[in-house]
């Protein structure tokens, strides 16, 4: 069962415009919410996270929005750059009362291309 | 570099066969996490070990086995490997505050890539 559903398997965009990848999640008790991108041959690396008690977290180009209601989120990446072309990974977790180390629920991935 | 260490990089086995996967987390982290992911598949959780205690278990089938070790590097054990095993398999360790205040990352390996045959 897909708790965490990423339905675009691909999204092209051109060089200097803004990328929007979109995540959609079904558990409730999710409460944090992270986005990891991966090159080939590499592990994903962490980009950016959001809490459930914000909604949106920027950090320089990258902006994700978290809307509860919806039980969706999504990462803007503006402006879009070639070197951002990889696989991106939304993923979530219900973080336990005083422990930060619950497991991630996965996505099964966008690949973003970026074209000049 | 993510910091977080796994070797081998490739693994190639024939059906029935048993491998060691291991992972050396990075450095002061007491977290470590096994995933899976199968082709055209997210990375799919199978078990998180904490300063060498099992902390908690996804789809991690009774054929794979795992332990952490009293200094922290962590062994992913596969037996009667099944032609459907082949997989990309990541280890992560995680602590529960970077210095920009976020919570619970996740730094991965680069990942073995096993190939049974």
């Amino acid at each position: 069962d897909q708790q965490v559903k990423q339905n675009s398997p691909s999204l092209s965009v051109q060089e200097g415009r803004i990328s929007i990848l979109n995540c959609d999640y079904t558990n409730s008790m999710f409460d944090y919410f992270l986005w990891y991108k991966k090159y080939p041959a590499e592990g994903p690396t962490f980009l950016i996270s959001i809490s459930s008690i914000k909604d949106k977290n920027e950090d320089g180009r990258f902006t994700v929005f978290l809307n509860k209601s919806a039980k969706h989120l999504s990462l803007h990446i503006v402006p879009s750059q070639p070197g951002d072309s990889a696989v991106y990974f939304c993923a979530a977790s219900a973080q336990n009362r005083g422990s930060t180390l619950g497991r991630l629920y996965f996505g099964r991935g966008t690949q973003l291309t970026v074209w000049p | 570099d993510s910091g977080v260490t796994q070797t081998p990089k490739h693994l190639i086995t024939a059906t029935g066969q048993r491998v060691t996967l291991r992972c050396s987390p990075r450095s002061g982290d007491l977290s470590v996490y096994w995933y899976q992911q199968s082709l055209d598949q997210g990375l799919q959780f199978l078990i998180q070990y904490y300063n060498g205690e099992e902390r908690a278990k996804g789809n991690i089938l009774e054929r794979f086995s795992a332990q952490q070790f009293p200094d922290l590097h962590s062994e992913l054990n596969l037996s009667s490997l099944e032609l459907g095993d082949s997989a990309l398999y990541f280890c992560a360790s995680s602590v529960s505050l970077d210095v920009r205040g976020h919570k619970n990352i996740q730094y991965f390996g680069a990942g073995t890539r096993l190939s049974v045959l």
